[in-house]
């Protein structure tokens, strides 16, 4: 199985502010990594996939970035929507994985 | 607007089989670009696929629960089901259905349903 692993964890930010989360593959997955943002008692919503192609109707201050093991999802401008929990998935390969997730709380 | 919708029991007992429907409205379950799987979020944790089917029946399963995991899809009924076979606590989640187009990630999802384990 292919290991995804997030960091950091857990995060505190502010409103306005630029954060970036990491996402490393165990091996290499070329581009078929996407990010999920899940809120509390909600399903997980898809922002971004094949790396680095926002999904429809997502705002455009999210971004992936990266191939082969690392990637990164960026928020450019923190809005008090954006406080939610993270999560990286693989698609290159079965059986799918996603990472252990990122939470982003308000400071 | 694609919806999905997750059924079935909300308790089942240890060593019983767990059974649930996900009914796919406003798109086709019989179109050639994607699969539909399931994905279970235990209390508090992390995401866990399930396994995956395309229309035509041919499935994918994580080997974590293949033995215990059956995943068939009625094409008349706009439906796919999961069923997972001799249950614990450890089963114990909100279960997702979901759409997914090919090697992308899952677009669309049902909203969850919780299943308890508990006699």
């Amino acid at each position: 199985d292919i290991q995804m692993t997030q960091s950091p964890s857990s995060l505190s930010a502010s409103v306005g502010d630029r954060v970036t989360i990491t996402c490393r593959a165990s091996q290499s997955i070329s581009s078929y990594l996407n990010w999920y943002q899940q809120k509390p008692g909600k399903a997980p919503k898809l922002l971004i996939y094949a790396a680095s192609s926002l999904q429809s109707g997502v705002p455009s201050r999210f971004s992936g970035s990266g191939s082969g093991t690392d990637f990164t999802l960026t928020i450019s401008s923190l809005q008090p929507e954006d406080f939610a929990t993270y999560y990286c998935q693989q698609s290159y390969s079965t059986p799918r994985t996603f990472g252990q997730g990122t939470r982003l709380e308000i400071k | 607007q694609l919806q999905l919708q997750e059924s079935g029991p909300g308790l089942v007992k240890p060593s019983e089989t767990l059974s649930l429907t996900c009914t796919v409205s406003g798109g086709s379950i019989s179109s050639s670009s994607y699969y539909w799987g399931w994905i279970r979020q235990p209390p508090g944790k992390g995401l866990e696929w399930i396994g995956s089917i395309y229309y035509s029946g041919s499935t994918y399963y994580n080997p974590s629960l293949k033995s215990r995991v059956t995943i068939s899809v009625d094409t008349s009924k706009n439906q796919f089901s999961l069923k997972l076979s001799s249950v614990t606590a450890a089963d114990t989640a909100v279960y997702y259905c979901a759409r997914q187009p090919r090697s992308y990630g899952f677009d669309y999802w049902g909203q969850g349903t919780l299943v308890t384990v508990s006699s």
